[in-house]
């Protein structure tokens, strides 16, 4: 149980253009979900919070235009980077919390998703 | 804001036991978790401990937590190839219900030497 998939695995993308990230709870209900972000060799960079049916909460420094997240059901939520430069080509991971379950503390990662800007 | 530190690296031979260990500076946490991330891949959960425990045990994972020093740790017995990985530790804090962050630490790359 408590699967998270991401769709695609890996993007490669020309500059200027925007790219649309899926995060899905396979098998629970996620009333939450996290966007993080990896650089090479570091650890990972919570971007912002989404919940379901509302407006995502944004981290400091994350820019809300640029990275525009909607969660529109309770096991779907998408990242999409608008006018993609070569600076976000990043290591992008999803995470969701089962709002229900007995262990509704723990966050379940998805396998991430790998962006490259030309 | 909350920190979480962690060894960058740790080497250790096939078949001996690894430990890695974390300190955290938050007082509130409530849960501790330790991820496990294979190369290219996301995080899998191993386990966690609840800040009012202070072991947890399962198969070959041992987690020990010391709240007073704010130390965690995590024994993994008879190491072997497949745990080649770097493995995160984070905490995040029941403070706000419904509005908990997972705070990471910077992640240990655990190589095992043959």
């Amino acid at each position: 149980g408590a699967v998270v998939s991401q769709h695609p695995s890996w993007v490669i993308c020309k500059s200027g253009t925007s790219v649309k990230i899926e995060c899905r709870s396979l098998d629970f209900q996620a009333t939450t979900m996290f966007w993080y972000r990896q650089f090479p060799k570091q650890s990972l960079m919570l971007m912002a919070t989404s919940n379901e049916g509302s407006k995502a909460t944004y981290e400091q420094g994350v820019e809300k235009d640029k990275f525009l997240i909607n969660h529109a059901s309770l096991t779907l939520s998408t990242l999409t980077v608008t006018s993609a430069h070569p600076e976000d080509s990043s290591f992008y991971i999803c995470s969701a919390r089962d709002g229900a379950g007995f262990e509704w503390e723990t966050q379940y990662f998805g396998p991430g998703t790998r962006l490259l800007v030309l | 804001g909350e920190d979480v530190e962690q060894s960058l690296f740790l080497s250790v031979r096939e078949g001996d036991s690894s430990v890695i260990n974390c300190t955290y500076t938050d007082s509130s946490s409530t849960y501790l978790y330790w991820y496990k991330q294979e190369p290219g891949a996301g995080l899998q959960l191993l386990t966690y401990i609840f800040s009012n425990m202070d072991m947890k045990q399962d198969q070959r994972l041992t987690v020990l937590l010391n709240k007073k020093d704010k130390h965690l740790s995590l024994r993994i017995a008879d190491t072997q190839t497949g745990d080649s990985a770097i493995y995160f530790c984070a905490e995040t804090a029941a403070i706000n219900f419904g509005n908990e962050k997972l705070t990471f630490g910077t992640g240990t790359r655990l190589t095992i030497i043959p």
